[in-house]
């Protein structure tokens, strides 16, 4: 069975950090590129970022470039977002997930974690 | 940026009826959209990707279909476990989400 368990959410200042783990089960991690997509409180989903298979490869929204970074630690089965300069707009749920792949390209995301909450407040 | 835009906001409709749901895109994506189901307290579920393929372990009620740029989710007799919100995402240029469509009991 296919787990993703998030940890590392919590509330932190404005201008704060924060890293997010995802450890995941289930499947070969290694062959499987991931990403992390998060949810305001009540809103919509936003995709944040996407790292390949083998970390070659990083993806980011707008909004985090710079200031986020995607990680994985195929030994260790976990996927990380380190969170720098966070600001208020960032509070949100954090969701680990499985990309689908479709015809060679990434498409969809076909296993989702339960999410961490990040708070961002002063 | 592509910006999906879902429709009806919300829905209201018995079991036994057949939900329609809409997601147009402001520019072609071709096939390159995914429907998910989202209940309160859980994580998305991926329903459909590639506009029309079932994910694993979906029920045939649920069907997708369109290309380009008008997407629908269809349910053909809503169960009452069907009562959720729907969002539809898009992959053709980076990745984005519709605002989602509340599914609720009449």
């Amino acid at each position: 069975e296919v787990q993703l368990v998030e940890s590392g959410g919590g509330l932190v200042q404005p201008g704060g950090s924060l890293r997010l783990s995802c450890a995941a089960s289930g499947f070969t991690f290694s062959s499987y590129w991931m990403s992390w997509v998060r949810q305001a409180p009540g809103k919509g989903l936003e995709w944040v970022a996407n790292i390949k298979e083998d970390g070659s490869e990083k993806y980011y929204v707008d909004s985090v470039k710079g200031r986020f970074t995607i990680s994985r630690d195929n030994a260790k089965n976990s996927l990380y977002l380190q969170m720098n300069s966070l600001r208020a707009g960032d509070t949100a749920v954090y969701h680990c997930a499985r990309a689908l792949l479709w015809l060679g390209e990434l498409v969809s995301f076909d296993y989702w974690g339960q999410g961490t909450l990040v708070t961002v407040s002063s | 940026e592509i910006v999906l835009t879902q429709s009806p906001a919300t829905l209201s409709l018995s079991p036994g009826e057949r939900a329609t749901l809409s997601c147009r895109a402001s520019q072609s994506v071709s096939s390159f959209l995914a429907w998910y189901q989202q209940k309160p307290g859980q994580a998305p579920r991926l329903l459909i990707y590639g506009a029309s393929n079932r994910a694993t372990g979906i029920p045939a009620r649920f069907g997708g279909s369109g290309s380009g740029t008008d997407f629908t989710l269809t349910i053909s007799s809503l169960e009452p476990e069907d009562f959720a919100v729907y969002y539809c995402q898009q992959r053709s240029s980076s990745i984005t989400f519709g605002q989602g469509t509340r599914l609720e009991i009449k």
